[in-house]
């Protein structure tokens, strides 16, 4: 079963506002993803958790935070979003994280929309 | 230039037609490779990884050329259901890090 959970699916959030995604998985998978996605784009990553140790940060600013509370969970901590910041988030889930024959499972996504 | 290229259709074909669609990358120290489709407001589904000797499953053939840096997915006997964004994909490095083609459009009418 090959399934990676997120909540919420849709989310409206003020510029002021602090806000979580929650991501899951069960598939006993090591490594977890952030991708930002924004209307007629490929996703672009943002950052990988590989043993839930942050391994890579795709120079994204610091109004997103994530976290890995453990191997099955993946946050990530929205505050002082911008308008332009207004895409879907999936989060992804792979095997092992240090091979690239890794295939990587999304799960549905949250559509955020900063007012 | 982007490091992985995609003609973006869209492709409109009839049911049962067989379509091919191309894709080029740029760093030859890219290792694997895959395509995704994707439906309209939907997150990216594993299609099949691609090997250096060709693999098939079902009606969906992928091939991959090294020397040329090119791959290719070819889909017959195209269904309805086959409507949609199907992304061409590069992974390189330890890291695991995902490189997207921008996805052509597929569109089969009845």
């Amino acid at each position: 079963d090959t399934e990676v959970t997120q909540t919420p699916k849709h989310l409206v959030m003020g510029m002021t506002n602090k806000k979580s995604l929650k991501c899951e998985q069960h598939m006993g998978h090591r490594a977890m993803y952030w991708y930002k996605q924004k209307a007629k784009k490929p996703p672009e990553l943002m950052f990988v958790y590989s043993y839930e140790k942050l391994s890579i940060n795709e120079s994204v600013p610091s109004r997103f935070s994530p976290e890995c509370p453990n191997s099955s969970l993946l946050n990530l901590h929205l505050h002082a979003l911008q308008p332009e910041d207004s895409a879907l988030y999936l989060c992804a889930s792979s095997n092992l994280g240090v091979d690239p024959r890794d295939e990587q499972y999304f799960g549905p996504g949250t559509r955020l929309t900063v007012t | 230039r982007k490091e992985v290229e995609q003609d973006p259709g869209p492709f409109n074909v009839p049911e049962g037609a067989t379509v091919a669609f191309n894709c080029t990358y740029s760093n030859s120290a890219s290792q694997s490779f895959f395509w995704y489709r994707q439906d309209c407001r939907k997150e990216p589904k594993l299609l099949m990884s691609v090997y250096s000797s060709g693999n098939e499953d079902g009606r969906f053939t992928a091939q991959l050329n090294r020397a040329s840096q090119y791959i290719s997915l070819l889909i017959r006997d195209s269904k309805l259901s086959d409507s949609a964004t199907y992304l061409c994909v590069v992974s390189r490095g330890a890291t695991n890090k995902l490189i997207f083609g921008t996805g052509t459009l597929l569109a089969v009418q009845p």
